[in-house]
């Protein structure tokens, strides 16, 4: 079964709009983490936000945002006010066993943003 | 601000050749990763080193691939005879703490 689902290939969005990317994540592991890295057509791949599960509030970084909804094992990333340097492939990953830093990342399929001018 | 940095950024080698990839992680992080990016596919693990040794590693990982950190900067990743099919991006990250992974820009892999 995969680990991290993410549903939708490709997006666009008008520029100045908000935008959700959705992240679905499958783990019995009590302790885990979810992170968004933003992979732009350069290709490097650029920590956005991450999300402890034993946090209470959602992850916030500027204009980023991590819908973390623990019941229904969702983790949408929130992007407000779009701009056009946000069209990139996006991954949401999970690392389980969070207490252990060595615990390997593991990468959903990405969705590719594109945001209209 | 501290970066992850992966020398070359891109490398282009003939079939059967080995390469090695370097790495140099954020100075004061203990865990090391290599990943692969297929073209086009998602971001798969190799490897991760901690305290000088593999601590886990993927099927992936198999005799034709080795991680070294020789010197207390460089980490790197050595695929002996390389194949077609080693065509990638490869990535190396590190980490101090358990929050993020910070990834280097990558070094394209090109087999031919």
């Amino acid at each position: 079964a995969q680990k991290i689902t993410q549903t939708q290939p490709g997006m666009f969005v008008q520029e100045k709009e908000a935008v959700t990317l959705d992240c679905t994540y499958d783990t019995s592991d009590p302790s885990y983490g979810l992170f968004w890295y933003k992979q732009p057509s350069s290709g490097e791949m650029i920590f956005l936000i991450y999300q402890g599960s034993y946090d209470q509030q959602n992850a916030t970084e500027g204009r980023y945002s991590l819908n973390f909804q623990k019941a229904r094992k969702s983790a949408n990333l929130v992007i407000s006010a779009s701009q056009l340097g946000d069209s990139a492939m996006y991954f949401c990953a999970m690392r389980e066993g969070v207490r252990y830093a060595g615990n390997m990342l593991t990468f959903g399929g990405g969705t590719r943003l594109m945001v209209k001018p | 601000e501290p970066e992850v940095t992966q020398t070359p950024s891109h490398q282009v080698t003939q079939m059967g050749q080995e390469v090695i990839l370097r790495c140099v992680p954020i100075s004061n992080h203990l865990y090391f990763y290599w990943y692969r990016q297929i073209l086009g596919q998602k971001v798969e693990f190799l490897v991760s080193f901690y305290n000088n040794e593999i601590s886990e590693k993927s099927e992936i990982f198999d005799d034709q691939f080795s991680v070294e950190r020789p010197d207390g900067s460089n980490f790197t990743l050595k695929i002996r005879s390389t194949k077609l099919e080693d065509s990638a991006m490869y990535f190396c990250a590190s980490i101090r703490g358990t929050v993020g992974a910070f990834f280097g820009q990558g070094t394209r892999l090109t087999v031919v």
